[in-house]
């Protein structure tokens, strides 16, 4: 089976301009989180989307939104691009969610580089 | 903000030594996991240790978890060069998220 893909691998924007990226979980995962990683750190939780609803949402500002398909990709946007959001972004998938916090299996991540 | 805190923050060992990682997090977990991240790329599951359990073994690595402490460590078993990464311990975080430490960069040399 294939694993969770993300798309674009990497992207370079603008301050002030919007982003879109893209994920696709594991067939039959139905939970969808996405991580922003700045270099140097590990992961930080943004969103949790689980049956095509928010389940949980870390510390961003709400310039950060995302939304789950009926067929449980993802995408997460970005508005109003600032330099501190250069980063890359992963999103992970897991057959569970909505209150249970299990394995991940992450994408590769997209590499966002906002001048 | 992280829950958890690894350390050491890097370490370098021979190729064959073993390498030991600590994590120390900071309120009660459900279970704790250790992730492998090689330059940049995405997150590899290594293994997940649930707060009723003490120790689990996969291959070369064992996990150690100490709830009292709040702590858990990864010891990796007669490295390789392979190995050489970045090691996350996680926690879950209100049932809804998880929470990752800084990490620990790990160098084996050949």
């Amino acid at each position: 089976d294939a694993g969770v893909t993300q798309s674009p691998t990497h992207l370079i924007k603008t301050r002030g301009q919007h982003v879109t990226l893209r994920c696709s979980p594991i067939s039959g995962h139905k939970s969808v989180s996405w991580y922003q990683q700045v270099l140097g750190q590990g992961p930080q939780f943004i969103f949790q989307y689980y049956e095509k609803e928010e389940r949980g949402r870390g510390n961003f500002p709400d310039r950060f939104s995302a939304r789950q398909f009926p067929n449980y990709s993802s995408e997460l946007n970005v508005n109003a691009l600032l330099l501190g959001d250069s980063a890359l972004y992963l999103c992970a998938s897991s057959p569970f969610g909505g209150g249970r916090a299990d394995t991940q299996y992450f994408g590769p991540g997209t590499r966002l580089t906002v001048l | 903000s992280q829950q958890g805190e690894e350390d050491p923050q890097a370490l370098s060992i021979q190729e064959g030594e073993n390498a030991t990682m600590n994590c120390s997090y900071k309120t009660s977990i459900n279970n704790l996991q250790w992730y492998r991240q090689n330059s940049g790329r995405g997150l590899v599951h290594l293994i997940l240790i649930r707060s009723n359990e003490r120790e689990k073994h996969s291959g070369r690595l064992r996990v150690t978890l100490d709830t009292s402490k709040k702590s858990s460590s990864l010891l990796i078993t007669a490295s390789r060069a392979a190995d050489t990464a970045s090691y996350f311990c996680a926690t879950d975080f209100l049932n809804n998220d998880m929470r990752f430490g800084a990490g620990t960069r790990l160098t084996v040399k050949p």
